[in-house]
């Protein structure tokens, strides 16, 4: 692995509650991705950042939000859970455009 | 807009099978191309990468090529093992897009012994 923890890797939580993922590197990357894996869609892209306190939209950002305050913690927050976004959450890691990404061991989350 | 398509899984061989899995994309600009690994219960692992056309990408075995007149870039090994049984994505990146990978749907391939 590439340094890359993510907490917790398991979560049941019902519907209408916020959830709080969490994305942490050792590797000092400057960008990190949150990616959600769902049968016949592969990865999609939720939201990254570029740097500190620099974020953007992925493809599938809507009820996502993130945070980035230290270069290695990168949080993603369903502000109020829905039963679609019953997934398995991936976070990656890279050192630079072009580079590879490096990917986390996944958070499977229950929207119940 | 940038995109990947895969073939659809699963794909069943029998072990010391040839192996291809095919990938193709579309991109507005000029990508580098990715295969992933994921066994199941991990995470995704990068397999092998090629930054620009013609360029052959190899690892454990697999290779693949950078087509730009065919916008491909399918996976091949010329002898699967059991081990290999797994979920191969194929990705593209492309540089004034943050570095971010897009995806294709992925491709499970199981080996019998």
């Amino acid at each position: 692995d590439a340094g890359i923890t993510q907490s917790p890797r398991h979560k049941v939580t019902e519907t209408g509650t916020p959830v709080t993922l969490r994305c942490h590197q050792t590797e000092n990357h400057r960008y990190m991705y949150w990616y959600r894996q769902d049968p016949g869609h592969g990865l999609r892209l939720i939201h990254y950042s570029y740097g500190v306190k620099d974020t953007d939209k992925g493809e599938v950002s809507d009820g996502y939000s993130v945070s980035r305050s230290k270069t290695e913690d990168f949080l993603l927050t369903l502000e109020s859970a829905t039963s679609s976004q019953t997934s398995v959450y991936f976070c990656a890691i890279s050192e630079g455009v072009g580079s590879p990404l490096h990917f986390g061991n996944g958070t499977r989350l229950t929207v119940t | 807009g940038n995109s990947v398509t895969q073939m659809e899984g699963p794909v069943t061989l029998s072990e010391e099978a040839f192996l291809t899995i095919n990938c193709t994309y579309t991109a507005t600009g000029y990508p580098s191309l990715f295969w992933y690994v994921q066994y199941p219960g991990e995470g995704l692992q990068l397999l092998l990468k090629a930054t620009k056309a013609d360029d052959k990408g190899s690892n454990k075995g697999f290779e693949a090529t950078y087509r730009k007149e065919t916008t491909s870039f399918h996976l091949e090994k010329g002898s699967v093992q059991v081990s290999d049984s797994a979920v191969y994505f194929c990705a593209l990146s492309v540089d004034n897009q943050g570095g971010k990978l897009i995806f294709g749907q992925g491709t499970e391939l199981s080996v019998k012994p």
